[in-house]
């Protein structure tokens, strides 16, 4: 079956760390372009950073740059976010997604991870 | 920043017709892609390109695009297309960038 699968959400305490993890299946998964996406509840999503299959090409939203780390580890069919300094806007859930490979469109969503950032 | 705006609500009559827009100076450049999402759910895409489906979503979704506007058209709503509905595109601040639409709630009355 054709899936993503996020994993390493928790709460955690303003200032604090954590690395998310995106497991891929059912696809070859350095054919393809991947990204983070997050959704605070009851709110609209948010963009948070994207990765080229083989690393060369990073870019993360400017309210993530210089805290958030996208990589990938394709002999692993892995996606990781690793998140520093966290706030309590980023409190959200955390969506991977697969970019299609003919457009600019995401066709394969995960199920999310949930960050809560609290003291 | 470039953004896309949205309506935040829009309702129709079952079977009837309706049209969600997105506005932004970046879909004079890319094409928007369009995802639904409905409570508790992952979003599914369901509009990619200049007016194509994934394979799945019924052929009442269509859309497309003109100057800096992009529109999602539903021809018919069904009670299941009640949802969220967000547009978004690439940025040309970097290839792998990305804008969402604040959303779209479509209420099927």
């Amino acid at each position: 079956e054709v899936q993503l699968m996020e994993s390493g959400g928790g709460l955690v305490q303003p200032g604090r760390s954590l690395r998310l993890s995106c497991a891929a299946s059912g696809f070859t998964f350095d054919d393809f372009a991947m990204h983070w996406v997050r959704q605070i509840p009851g709110k609209g999503l948010e963009w948070v950073s994207g990765i080229s299959w083989d690393s060369g090409g990073i870019d993360y939203a400017d309210s993530v740059k210089g805290r958030f780390t996208i990589s990938r580890d394709n002999a692993k069919n892995s996606l990781f976010l690793q998140v520093n300094s966290l706030r309590i806007e980023d409190m959200a859930l955390y969506y991977c997604a697969r970019a299609s490979g003919s457009s600019d469109a995401f066709d394969l969503w995960g199920q999310g991870t949930m960050v809560a950032v609290s003291s | 920043s470039s953004e896309l705006t949205q309506d935040p609500a829009v309702s129709v009559a079952l079977g009837q017709t309706l049209r969600i827009t997105c506005q932004g100076d970046s879909l004079r450049s890319y094409y928007a892609s369009w995802y639904q999402q409905k409570p508790g759910q992952a979003p599914i895409l369901v509009i990619y390109g200049e007016n194509n489906r994934p394979s799945g979503i019924p052929d009442r979704f269509s859309g497309s695009r003109s100057g800096k506007t992009a529109s999602l058209t539903i021809t018919g709503a069904q009670a299941e297309d009640e949802a969220d509905y967000y547009c978004m595109s690439r940025d040309s601040s970097g290839y792998h960038q990305r804008l969402f639409g604040g959303g779209t709630k479509l209420t099927v009355l």
